[in-house]
């Protein structure tokens, strides 16, 4: 089946641990993206990686850290250093495309996503 | 500053109904328009995407429609089922950029 993949479902941290969350996809997508979704709030993008061994901070970056050794993996780990990680986090992946001379991202497909409790 | 507002915030109806959920947006320059149907605990999943040159598009008892003068895009949902419980999300993006600007959704209740 093709998809995108993320495990584990639910993950527990304590205070002051280092957490890495996974992300998968056999879609042969170029670009891929971590969100945190909190209640009443529109996603917010933490990271994006539009090649192999690239990435990019998005809106929200402190505290996370990511790598793209590979096309189909992107991981995700929660520092320390953020201060408020519970929350739901979605990856997602697309190709960007170019139509009518304009680079834009093709739609993203997400992931079934993990809930972060920090306990 | 690229928002997008979605109204109402959440609605419940009868099984049968039908609705409409409303977004407005100020992504500039725009390119294009999402609507997303997330389930409790899970992912979102694309139900349409319009360019601005599109002002209707649908997708089964689904029907998005877009205004590019006046920024604004509905989301119209024909003789509800009980598996249109969920959060519908709309996401848009500008020419040339890579990242989107997400609504803050619209929970909706079917009953039976």
């Amino acid at each position: 089946d093709g998809g995108i993949t993320q495990s584990p479902k639910y993950l527990f941290r304590k205070e002051g641990q280092n957490v890495t969350l996974s992300c998968e996809q056999n879609l042969n997508h170029d670009a891929m993206y971590w969100y945190r979704q909190d209640p009443g709030q529109g996603l917010r993008l933490i990271y994006y990686s539009q090649i192999v061994n690239d990435f990019q901070k998005g809106d929200i970056a402190e505290g996370y850290s990511v790598s793209r050794e590979k096309k189909e993996s992107f991981p995700l780990t929660v520092t320390s250093a953020q201060k408020n990680p519970t929350a739901f986090y979605l990856c997602a992946s697309s190709t960007p495309r170019t139509s009518g001379g304009t680079l834009w991202t093709d739609t993203q497909y997400f992931g079934p996503g993990t809930r972060l409790t920090v306990l | 500053k690229n928002q997008v507002e979605q109204s109402p915030q959440s609605l419940i109806i009868l099984e049968g109904k039908n609705c409409t959920l409303q977004c407005n947006y100020t992504v500039s320059p725009f390119s294009n328009l999402r609507w997303y149907k997330q389930d409790t605990g899970r992912g979102p999943v694309s139900l349409t995407i319009m360019t601005f040159s599109e002002n209707t598009k649908s997708n089964g008892r689904y029907t998005a429609t877009l205004d590019a003068d006046t920024k604004q895009s509905s989301l119209h949902i024909t003789a509800s089922q009980l598996s249109d419980s969920a959060s519908y999300i709309c996401v848009v993006s500008g020419e040339g950029n890579e990242k989107l600007t997400f609504g803050t959704g619209t929970r909706l209740t079917i009953i039976p």
